[in-house]
Formats: structure tokens, sequence, C-alpha cells
């Protein structure tokens, strides 16, 4: 059984530049997390995709958008790139959409830096 | 809101030694809550967590919990531990068993002295 991967491993852009991260789910799997972890800080929830459609969303501006594709996979685009996006990007993938009742399985992450 | 305090960013302990990880919550609603582990350069993985019945819960690689209700706490304790714990330990809380989301605190990070 593969487990939660993501890519690219470490990725450099600018400022204003626009940036596409992928993740690929656990077999089996049809939810998609992405989580922002900043420096020193916990993971900050971005949205959530069920079977292709978003089903929950935090805190964060519309230049962060994401797609889950028919066979679960998943992107996180993130437009207008600011100084502040610098961060681990994670990706969770589950079964279902409760948190309460499945466990989610988190990838490595995609180390962000933004120059 | 919920929101989740973690009230130490570094706790050195000895090998061998006992340690407890604090860890406070903040919610209006029934809660779900659990901690993970974060080994450098890796992603987040579930030591255990807590839904209802019981309060002291049991989890992976010897960790345990409290929840506890009217402190609105759920410490993280460890009899013994080892060097292979060194690493970032994160309290977390959701809302109900179908919320989408997990709300993490900002981790405590755990060094073990040999």
């Amino acid at each position: 059984e593969t487990g939660v991967t993501q890519s690219p491993t470490h990725l450099i852009k600018t400022r204003g530049q626009q940036v596409t991260l992928r993740c690929s789910s656990q077999s089996g799997h049809n939810t998609v997390s992405w989580y922002q972890q900043a420096l020193g800080q916990g993971p900050q929830f971005i949205f959530q995709y069920y079977r292709e459609e978003e089903n929950g969303r935090g805190n964060f501006p519309p230049r962060f958008s994401g797609l889950q594709f028919p066979n679960y996979s998943s992107e996180l685009n993130v437009n207008a790139l600011e100084l502040d996006d610098s961060a681990l990007y994670l990706c969770a993938s589950m079964e279902g959409t409760g948190v309460g009742r499945s466990e989610q399985f988190f990838g490595p992450g995609t180390r962000l830096t933004v120059l | 809101a919920q929101s989740v305090t973690q009230l130490d960013s570094q706790v050195p302990v000895f090998e061998e030694a006992p340690v407890e990880l604090r860890c406070n919550y903040s919610s209006s609603v029934s809660v779900y809550l659990f901690w993970y582990v974060q080994y450098p350069n890796q992603g987040l993985q579930l030591l255990l967590k807590y839904l209802s019945g019981s309060t002291l819960v049991k989890g992976i690689n010897g960790f345990e919990a409290e929840f506890n209700k009217s402190q609105t706490s759920f410490h993280l304790r460890k009899p013994s531990v080892h060097i292979s714990d060194t690493a970032e330990y994160f309290c977390a809380v959701s809302e109900g068993s179908s919320a989408s989301k997990i709300i993490f605190g900002s981790g405590t990070r755990l060094s073990i002295r040999p």
C-alpha cells in the first residue's frame, strides 16, 4: 500500500509568481486536505476536497485554490505569491470527510520558499 | 471558535525520564482531541485521539493522554522517554465527527538528552 506522496519536495519562487503543488492520496482514500505550516507554527487548514468538490475551507484568500481529480489526487495552486507564503505545505488523505470518524494520513510536505 | 494552546514551546528531558506535554483547548461544543508527532523532515503521524468514552487514551510508542473536560485539557504523557522520541508534538481539536478540519496548536519540541 502506497502512502501519501507530494511533489515537488522543495520549491523556490519569487514574489508575484504562481505555484502548483501536487498530492497523491493513499489507496482507497477519497478525501484530500491541505495545510500550511509556517516555520515554528502548527499546520493551518487551507481546504478539503471530497470526490472532486471543495468540502470546507479555512481562512485563506481566494488566490489559494485547489483541484481534485477523478483518481482523488489533488493540486494546490497559489497565485500572486507573497513572502509570507513561504511554508511547508502538507497534504493529508482519508476515507470519507469526518476527521473524527477516519484517520488522516499526512504526506511529507512540500517546502515552498518565496524570495 | 475553537483554539488550542500548547503551554510549552520546548521541553528538554533526560532519557528514561517521564515527560508531560501540556495542552489546553477552548470550544463551545463537544470536541474530538488529537496528538500528532512530527519527526524531522517528515509529515505528521497520529499518536492518539479522544472521541468519547474513557478519558484515558493510549496511543502508539507508549504515549497516553488524559481528557479533562472541567479543565479543558488533554495532556500527553510517557513514563520513560527514549532518544527516538525527539520530535515536534502537536495537540489538535476538531468539532464533531463530521468536521472537515483540524485546528492545531503551535507545537512542543521534545528534546531528549542522553
